[in-house]
């Protein structure tokens, strides 16, 4: 079964509004979790590495004030896309597992910004 | 900066054949490297993951080898049937204490009946 689940699986929002998208793993405890980003017919890019109790690391080139990253417990770390924009229309997908193990992906969070 | 390359872009075979999936990676410096399987729309589905310490791993149809040395692995999907159509990617987890991992672009597969 799925270690790793998201929350929305789809949200359509209208330009301006802010999105938060949750991200929970289900049978292990995550210090770290990962937010990818996928733009159609391209492949996944790192945006961010979430940190349970710090600061998030985000990936050059994305705004840390503009994708909220915040991994308040070991279960649980949340994007928020900040006054979205037509343009962060995106497949979001995290991730998790133990370092040197297997990553399990959660099954997506599909962004339309109308 | 770890950079990974799949090669072919895109694929179009018959159904029946055995074809070969290349990935490439720059830096060896790796923990695994792991196969997914990503339907049009869909999220991930892991294929097969192989350790750094690894040479190759079978599932069913599919083979998955790694020569960290020369940074490179293969998907070879044997007897290939319509319902592997799909875009397939390699995912490289690098050797730090983030372990964060870097896709290739994917090759996408189509095979035809």
């Amino acid at each position: 079964g799925a270690v790793v689940s998201q929350h929305p699986s789809r949200v359509i929002c209208k330009s301006g509004t802010s999105v938060k998208i949750e991200c929970r793993s289900l049978d292990f405890q995550a210090t770290t979790m990962f937010w990818y980003r996928q733009f159609p017919k391209q492949s996944l890019m790192l945006m961010a590495t979430s940190n349970e109790g710090s600061k998030a690391t985000y990936e050059q080139g994305v705004e840390k004030d503009k994708f909220l990253i915040n991994h308040a417990s070991l279960t649980l770390s949340t994007l928020t896309v900040t006054s979205a924009h037509p343009e962060d229309s995106s497949f979001y997908i995290c991730s998790s597992g133990q370092i040197e193990a297997e990553q399990y992906f959660g099954p997506g969070t599909r962004l339309t910004v109308t | 900066k770890q950079e990974v390359t799949q090669i072919p872009a895109a694929l179009s075979v018959p159904e029946g054949e055995n074809l070969v999936l290349n990935c490439s990676f720059t830096d060896s410096a790796i923990y695994n490297l792991q196969w997914f399987r990503q339907d049009p729309g869909k999220g991930l589905t892991s294929l097969l993951l192989i350790q750094s310490s690894q040479r190759e791993q079978t599932s069913g149809r599919l083979n998955a080898s790694l020569d960290k040395s020369s940074g490179r692995s293969t998907l070879y999907i044997a007897a290939s049937q319509p319902g592997d159509s799909a875009t397939y990617l390699c995912a490289v987890r690098i050797n730090t204490n983030a372990g964060k991992s870097t896709f290739g672009d994917g090759t996408t597969l189509t095979v035809k009946p």
